[in-house]
C-alpha cells in the first residue's frame, strides 16, 4: 500500500525558514517523480514544485511564487522527499502535500499534508 | 501562469448527471492532453479521479468521465450519489514541467 507521511510543519515568523519532509513507502521511491502541492486555508490547490528521478537527472522545477525561496530535494536511500523553505511570507501559509506523479502531469497519490503557518 | 477557470459551484439530484468545466488557454488545457481532475472531501487530501483528459485510475467508478474540447476540459459525473458531494479541481500541464490548477468547484448533491 502506498503511503506518504509529511512532517515538519508548524508556526514560523515571516522571513524564517522551515524544512518539510515526506516519508514514502509502498512503491519504488527512487523511480518516482515527486511533487509538492499546497492549499491555503479555505482556498484551492497550487502546484509549487517537482523533482524527477535521479535516473533522468533529478532535475527540479518551481512555480513562480516560490522560485528562488524554496528548494525541493530527495534522499532515495531514505525514501524521503524534502522541501526547504526560506524567506517565508504570510501568503505561504498553507497545508503542504507531497504527491507522486502519474504520467506527465497528474498527482497519483497524496500524503495527508502538513500545515505551515507564517505569522508574527 | 493564471489559474484555470472553474464554476464556483454546481448541483444535482441523486441519479442525475452533472458536468464541471475547466477553461484555460492554448498554453495549457488547449496545448496538451494532460488534464487531471481531483476530488476533495472536507478535511481530507485530494484524490485523483481522471488523468490525461479521460483516463480513470484503478478503483475510480466509471460514473466519472473526462473530455476536452479546445481550451476547455470537462468532468462529467453520471448517476450522482450522495458521496460525490465534494470539491473538484482540474489541473493542466502548462509546459516546462509546470502544472496549473483550477480554482475548484463545490458540488452539492441535493
Amino acid at each position: 500500500e502506498v503511503q506518504m507521511v509529511e512532517s515538519g510543519g508548524g508556526l514560523v515568523k515571516p522571513g524564517g525558514s522551515l524544512r518539510l519532509s515526506c516519508a514514502a513507502s509502498g512503491f519504488t521511491f527512487s523511480n518516482a517523480w515527486m511533487n509538492w502541492v499546497r492549499q491555503a486555508p479555505g482556498k484551492g490547490l497550487e502546484w509549487i514544485s517537482h523533482i524527477k528521478s535521479k535516473s533522468v537527472g533529478g532535475t527540479t522545477d518551481y512555480a513562480a511564487p516560490v522560485k528562488g525561496r524554496f528548494t525541493i530535494s530527495r534522499d532515495d536511500s531514505k525514501n524521503t522527499l524534502y522541501l526547504q523553505m526560506s524567506s517565508l511570507k504570510s501568503e505561504d501559509t498553507a497545508v503542504y502535500y507531497c504527491t507522486t506523479t502519474l504520467g506527465i502531469a497528474a498527482a497519483g497519490f497524496w500524503g495527508q499534508g502538513t500545515l505551515v503557518t507564517v505569522s508574527s | 501562469q493564471s489559474a484555470l477557470t472553474q464554476p464556483r459551484s454546481v448541483s444535482g439530484s441523486p441519479g442525475q448527471s452533472v458536468t464541471i468545466s475547466c477553461t484555460g488557454t492554448s498554453s495549457d488545457v488547449g496545448g496538451y492532453d494532460y488534464v487531471s481532475w481531483y476530488q476533495q472531501h472536507p478535511g481530507k487530501a485530494p484524490k485523483l479521479m481522471i488523468y490525461d483528459v479521460n483516463k480513470r485510475p484503478s478503483g475510480v467508478p466509471d460514473r466519472f468521465s473526462g473530455s476536452k474540447s479546445g481550451n476547455t476540459a470537462s468532468l462529467t459525473i453520471s448517476g450522482l450519489q450522495a458521496e460525490d458531494e465534494a470539491d473538484y479541481y482540474c489541473c493542466s500541464y502548462a509546459g516546462s514541467y509546470i502544472w496549473v490548477f483550477g480554482g475548484g468547484t463545490k458540488l452539492t448533491v441535493l
